[in-house]
């Protein structure tokens, strides 16, 4: 399997302009994560999405912040319009949780975003 | 205060052991959990223990459990070059798949 794919990996862009940042999970795997990481915060959980359903989104930021999973291997996370503190690396994880055992996260990549 | 504590940073000797220390919370934790993310890539599980045993090895890794005082280590022993990467620390419960990670620890290994 190849793991858990992002693109794009960098991303630079311009104050003001729409930021889409995709995640393909591992096949099989039911629930979906989207981090978005800092030095100044560390790892945050932005939402979360469970056999493609949104489960919690109380980490995204605000509304300029969206995120879709219209199946079952592809995620988008959609910032428009962006800000220059939106630059941050934002992670995409995928696991198959089995609450009778440990819940391990496979993370992608990730894709470092620069707003100037 | 944050769920789950970890210092930012730890610089070892290359041959030393490292001691890396979280503490969290919650106390209905159930599994506890390392992840390591070298430069440049993505967060990768490195071992977690089950919350009713109070050691794990794994080669040079020894995690050890202190559920009274909700403290979880990592011991790395023989630390290489290698190492070097940020170290998190995460626990989830019975009632949550979501794990809950600390800050991360960089850990520094030097000649």
């Amino acid at each position: 399997d190849a793991g858990v794919i992002q693109s794009p990996r960098h991303e630079v862009t311009e104050m003001g302009q729409e930021v889409t940042l995709r995640c393909k999970p591992i096949s099989g795997h039911n629930s979906l994560f989207w981090y978005r990481q800092t030095m100044m915060r560390g790892l945050e959980l932005l939402i979360y999405f469970n056999n493609n359903v949104p489960i919690d989104d109380s980490g995204m930021p605000e509304d300029r912040f969206s995120a879709k999973m219209p199946n079952a291997s592809f995620s988008t996370l959609k910032i428009q319009p962006s800000e220059p503190r939106d630059s941050a690396v934002y992670f995409c994880a995928s696991s198959n949780p089995n609450r009778q055992g440990p819940n391990e996260q496979f993370f992608g990549p990730g894709t470092r975003l620069t707003v100037l | 205060g944050e769920d789950v504590e970890q210092s930012l940073f730890l610089s070892v000797r290359e041959g030393d052991s490292s001691v890396i220390n979280c503490t969290y919370t919650d106390s209905s934790s159930t599994y506890l959990y390392w992840y390591k993310q070298e430069p440049g890539a993505g967060l990768q599980l490195l071992t977690y223990i089950f919350s009713n045993m109070d050691m794990k090895q794994d080669q040079r890794l020894t995690v050890l459990l202190n559920k009274k005082d909700k403290h979880l280590s990592l011991r790395i022993a023989d630390t290489q070059t290698g190492d070097s990467a940020i170290y998190f620390c995460a626990e989830s419960s019975g009632g949550s798949y979501i794990p809950t990670f600390g800050r991360g620890t960089s850990l520094i290994v030097h000649p």
